[in-house]
């Protein structure tokens, strides 16, 4: 089971920031955070991730509060390229067997409205 | 250039009938994945190779059996295909390697919309 929470839809006008949140209360300390997206009829795309600081990239920022029990990611213009469903993901630093997969949540629904 | 590729991208067979699904990936990757997506959208692991060996197997149906030739390829056949294998199949890759600090991440292919009748 997903060791995620997030809301299950969300809107956002064309231009401004989506604020995407995620909980996982129950994160352990060698487990990160990842943020994939899934846009219609495509594979998954990473977007970004990050164990404990705050971590920006092109695409995207992420930021974790002090406790690693919450996140949000940040797409901060949203255009409508970016309608989407957005996975948070919860997955542990060092492998082993059952370490590689991510294990994929419902996501939240991302509609970017012009 | 493809990083991920899966052919064919639609599939449409018959119940009873045995298919395959193709994969490759050109990142130069030690690990591969096949993940089911559901009619429900879920997207569940099914296996993981690293470097041609099983890594992961979830609880799948034996009549599912990935092969990989060589570390660049993994091929899903599927054998006495059942209605509700009907689902988009993903094939991914990553940098990973066994039993070392895995942060890296995975690459998608496109997917392979699989329809059973």
């Amino acid at each position: 089971d997903a060791k995620t929470t997030q809301p299950p839809s969300m809107d956002c006008a064309e231009g401004r920031a989506a604020n995407l949140p995620c909980n996982h209360s129950t994160i352990s300390g060698n487990e990160y955070v990842y943020w994939y997206r899934q846009i219609h009829s495509q594979g998954p795309q990473y977007i970004i991730h990050g164990l404990k600081n705050n971590e920006t990239n092109e695409m995207a920022s992420l930021i974790i509060t002090e406790d690693r029990k919450s996140s949000t990611l940040i797409l901060p213009h949203a255009t409508l390229r970016d309608t989407a469903v957005y996975y948070c993901i919860v997955r542990s630093a060092y492998s082993g067997a059952g370490s590689y997969q991510l294990t994929f949540g419902k996501g939240t629904k991302l509609s970017v409205i012009p | 250039d493809t990083a991920v590729s899966q052919t064919p991208k639609y599939l449409v067979t018959q119940m009873g009938n045995d298919k395959s699904i193709k994969c490759e990936q050109n990142l130069g990757h030690d690990t591969m994945y096949w993940y089911k997506q559901d009619s429900k959208k879920f997207l569940k692991i099914m296996f993981s190779y690293n470097n041609k060996e099983l890594i992961i197997n979830e609880t799948v149906p034996n009549r599912f059996s990935p092969k990989s030739p060589d570390k660049a390829h993994l091929n899903l056949h599927i054998n006495s295909l059942e209605l509700g294998d009907s689902a988009v199949y993903f094939c991914a890759s990553s940098q990973e390697r066994y039993r070392g600090k895995s942060t890296d991440t995975q690459y998608f292919g496109p997917g392979t919309r699989l329809t059973v009748l």
